[in-house]
């Protein structure tokens, strides 16, 4: 399996309900980050959680990271239609000189019904 | 307003004929990268560059060249492109050049079909 790699790779829930995404991981890392993509649109980044971090929130988000379990999960509470998108984690690895590459996984689509 | 820009955003052109995809930024990032995404496979790192005149290869490097010869600009070279290299294609800057540690700002993206 790839690093950084989203379960479930689909999600469909009901608008006012909360939605769950994990990412697991095989190597160090220096930070997790998590980003949102509408159809065929640019990335846009949501959250960053260093490794010496266990968990952020960003208005309707909370995202949590386990390094022991080498995973993370992204939560969107009281989701609405606009947040209708696919979600990437990428994984930026434990620095150790040089240029680390941040690798992003194949992502969760996630579907909210009005 | 901070940007990436890429252009064109569409582009449909026939195997063999060398094409350029301009990216801009206006940030001052030092870090600028091109990333392909296809079906199933996620996003994947073309090259990169940590600064002036200082490129790299990514992942999937074969069929593309770049150049990085001011800050702002990072333009993707396709020689002679070919069926496979059909996709949508993102430019991304970032800060730092020790590494791509921070939030990457994507552009809009451009859809590449090669007939």
């Amino acid at each position: 399996s790839q690093q950084g790699e989203e379960d479930p790779q689909a999600l469909s829930i009901q608008e006012g309900e909360n939605a769950t995404m994990n990412c697991s991981y095989k190597t160090s890392i220096n930070n997790l980050q998590w980003y949102r993509q509408n159809s065929g649109r640019g990335l846009v980044h949501l959250i960053l959680i260093r490794s010496n971090e266990r968990e952020k929130h960003s208005g309707r988000l909370r995202v949590t990271l386990d390094t022991s379990k080498k995973s993370s999960s992204l939560l969107i509470t009281a989701s609405r239609a606009a947040d209708t998108a696919s979600y990437f984690c990428a994984t930026a690895p434990k620095y150790s000189g040089g240029y680390q590459k941040v690798t992003f996984g194949i992502g969760t689509k996630l579907q909210v019904i009005p | 307003e901070a940007q990436v820009t890429q252009n064109p955003r569409y582009l449909i052109t026939v195997t063999g004929k060398k094409l350029t995809v301009t990216c801009s930024q206006n940030m001052n990032h030092e870090y600028m990268s091109w990333y392909r995404q296809d079906p199933g496979l996620g996003l994947r790192q073309i090259y990169y560059s940590m600064n002036v005149e200082v490129t790299d290869k990514g992942d999937v490097p074969e069929g593309y060249k770049v150049s990085r010869k001011e800050k702002r600009n990072f333009p993707l070279i396709l020689e002679s492109p070919s069926p496979n290299q059909t996709s949508l294609y993102f430019c991304a800057s970032s800060f730092q050049s020790s590494g791509a540690y921070n939030e990457q700002f994507f552009g809009p993206g451009t859809r590449l079909t090669v007939l």
